[in-house]
């Protein structure tokens, strides 16, 4: 199957600082990638869709001020966690489609760890 | 909108049983079902789907099952070994966006 590669997966940062999380599709073009936030032991919660070349669009209740994302390329998008507080410590997951295929199937990234402390 | 409904959320069977994940939703126009498993500290990965005009699917000792009518679809899982302990989650697509189950850990026990 395609390969999605998610980069770090594991990041601790201080609080007050940004981290900056890169998907990326190695063989494959995404023109829509999707952006989960995961809390221990619950399931993957939709946090916002990247279009490449457009804004991205954010589930309810989610701050696209708080959580930039930004898909420059049919092959990487990435989500910026600003100004990062404790209480975003999470496990992120970076999931993309085959633009040019016909499988509905969606790839997911390996996840990042992120601990703000 | 969509609602997945999951059960269980905890599953334990002796290894070499069978293991069944049953998942109902609640929007006739959803038309693709995957099951991904996630092992802890990964993301998940798809093991098998099914599309709204195939009624089963199989792939070594597994398959799902899925009943248009009733809005229900099951994960079979036989002759359990210790690798197939993880997180499963069910999913049901429509227009490309996906809406979760609550996933179920499955537990092999030796």
């Amino acid at each position: 199957g395609a390969v999605v590669s998610q980069h770090p997966s594991r990041v601790i940062c201080k609080s007050g600082t940004s981290v900056k999380i890169e998907c990326r599709s190695l063989d494959f073009q995404a023109t829509t990638m999707f952006w989960y936030r995961q809390f221990p032991k619950q399931s993957l919660m939709l946090m916002a869709t990247s279009n490449e070349g457009s804004k991205a669009t954010y589930e309810q209740g989610v701050e696209k001020d708080k959580f930039l994302i930004n898909h420059a390329s049919l092959t990487l998008s990435t989500l910026t966690v600003t100004s990062a507080h404790p209480e975003d410590s999470s496990f992120y997951i970076c999931s993309a489609r085959d633009a040019g295929g016909t499988s509905t199937e969606a790839f997911f990234g390996q996840g990042t760890r992120l601990t703000v402390v | 909108g969509e609602n997945v409904e999951q059960h269980p959320s905890t599953l334990s069977v002796q290894e070499g049983d069978s293991a069944v994940i049953k998942c109902t939703y609640s929007d006739s126009a959803s038309n693709y079902f995957p099951w991904y498993k996630q092992e802890l500290g990964k993301g998940p990965q798809l093991i098998i789907d099914i599309r709204s005009n195939v009624g089963e699917k199989k792939d070594q000792r597994i398959a799902v099952t899925l009943n248009k009518t009733a809005k229900h679809f099951s994960l079979h899982i036989t002759e359990t070994q210790p690798e197939d302990s993880a997180v499963y989650f069910c999913a049901a697509q429509r227009n490309y966006q996906l809406i979760w189950g609550a996933g179920t850990k499955l537990i092999i026990k030796p």
